[in-house]
């Protein structure tokens, strides 16, 4: 079975630009998370979406913002990049809310020169 | 205060000894509690829940305080394979109700020959 997936899995931005990430649950999740991880530190909360609503929002700026789609699929992104915004983020899935175990991806790892 | 706290370590042990990491929270409302394992640029991976009535797998044994607001977790019998970090995970409401997963900056541990 496959895992969450990813894409891509490596990201190279400028200053301003724009940026899209994907996301593919585990089959039968209905819930997916987003985590911003600078290195050095744990995962920070960023969204979380559970059948196609936002249930959760973490303290990230207004240019971050995510939407998933009926297939349970997420995209997160990322409008006027900023250089703090270099970090590996890391979708996770799990069945229903976040107390279920969550199941991570391998994650995109971003870096805005 | 952060919300969940760590020792960032690293934690130097030799193979075969006994290793044991801590972590507090601030939120006496949390409800769920985790470990997770985290290998270099790697997904963080779930490595066991934690009970109230403390739980063990195989060589790693997990405790929860409410009391307190601590979790540790003892790994005994140190293998090479255990070098990696350790995130502590904690389940509760967030600053507007929504329920999410904090967690901590980890723990990371190296294990040698």
């Amino acid at each position: 079975d496959a895992g969450v997936t990813q894409s891509p899995t490596h990201l190279i931005k400028t200053r301003g630009q724009h940026v899209t990430l994907r996301c593919s649950p585990i089959s039968g999740h209905k819930s997916v998370s987003w985590y911003q991880q600078v290195l050095g530190q744990g995962p920070q909360f960023i969204f979380q979406y559970y059948e196609k609503e936002e249930r959760g929002r973490g303290n990230f700026p207004d240019r971050f913002s995510a939407r998933q789609f009926p297939n349970y699929s997420s995209e997160l992104n990322v409008n006027a990049l900023l250089l703090g915004d270099s970090a590996l983020y890391l979708c996770a899935s799990s069945y229903q809310g976040t107390n279920s175990p969550l199941h991570f991806g391998n994650g995109t790892r971003l870096t805005v020169t | 205060r952060k919300e969940v706290e760590q020792d960032p370590g690293p934690f130097n042990v030799p193979e075969g000894a006994t290793v044991a990491f801590n972590c507090t929270y601030s939120n006496s409302a949390s409800q769920s509690f985790f470990w997770y394992r985290q290998d270099c640029r790697k997904e963080p991976k779930l490595l066991m829940s934690v009970y109230s009535s403390g739980n063990e797998d195989g060589r790693f044994t997990a405790q929860l305080n409410r009391a307190s607001q601590y979790i540790s977790l003892l790994i005994r019998d140190s293998k090479l394979s255990d070098s990696a970090t350790y995130l502590c995970v904690v389940f509760g409401p967030g600053d507007t109700g929504f329920q999410k997963l904090v967690f901590g900056t980890g723990t990371r541990l190296l294990v040698s020959p």
